[in-house]
């Protein structure tokens, strides 16, 4: 009865270390997004991603943000070097369907990262 | 670019009374779904509308969608303390077909018992 796991729930970090954040989709789902969402704001799309591909990473910052899906194991977002403004709640979501459908998004609980 | 707004974002109210957030968008939308995000929580998908002048009901909650296929609202009757959270609408961001979604900035909902 797995939804959309997601680990570390929380993370601490100080500037300048790397910020490795899990996901894996629920089961059946081949498809990932991740979100962002600082207090109080509504979530911003980062990137989507299919087993082993990209398929949009437009709201993904140019540098120091990298995200993949692997063939087998989890979705990983990746912050290097990280500034206290990296600081907020990653969501990643998962959804049944593909291009063609806007469907439902299954969310994660989030992992929450603390920059000091 | 696309703009997705919601008000207000944030409504105090005494539990039994009525609660309604708008959502506007600067572009057409393909179709608008609605998430709840307890305090501490996840959103959690409410709902999907799709065709224009649409009107959906679960239980005492009333969600809308504009004839223009721009706006929406989501209309809850006599608030329990149990919908306390912030409600988000959100839309395909810029005509894409997948679950690239703009979210507005949500309504805070507050519930004095």
């Amino acid at each position: 009865n797995a939804g959309v796991m997601q680990n570390p729930r929380h993370l601490v970090r100080r500037r300048g270390q790397e910020a490795r954040l899990r996901c894996s989709p629920m089961k059946g789902h081949s498809h990932v997004y991740w979100y962002r969402q600082l207090p109080e704001e509504g979530l911003k799309f980062m990137v989507y991603l299919q087993k082993e591909n990209i398929i949009d990473e437009s709201g993904m910052p140019k540098e120091r943000f990298s995200a993949e899906f692997p063939k087998e194991g989890p979705s990983i977002l990746r912050i290097q070097q990280v500034v206290r403004g990296d600081s907020a709640a990653y969501f990643c979501a998962s959804s049944r369907s593909g291009t063609g459908v806007t469907g439902e998004l299954f969310f994660g609980e989030g992992s929450r990262l603390t920059v000091l | 670019g696309q703009q997705v707004m919601q008000i207000p974002q944030y409504q105090h109210v005494q539990e039994g009374e009525d609660f309604t957030t708008y959502c506007n968008s600067s572009t057409t939308l393909s179709n608008i779904q609605w998430y709840k995000q307890r305090p501490g929580g996840h959103p959690v998908f409410l709902i999907q509308l799709v065709k224009s002048g649409e009107v959906k009901k679960q239980k005492r909650l009333t969600f809308q969608f504009g004839e223009a296929k721009k706006n929406s609202s989501l209309h809850i009757t006599a608030t329990q303390t149990t919908d306390v959270g912030t409600y988000f609408c959100a839309g395909p961001a810029g005509g894409t077909s997948y679950g690239k979604l703009t979210f507005g900035q949500g309504t805070i909902l507050t519930v004095h018992p």
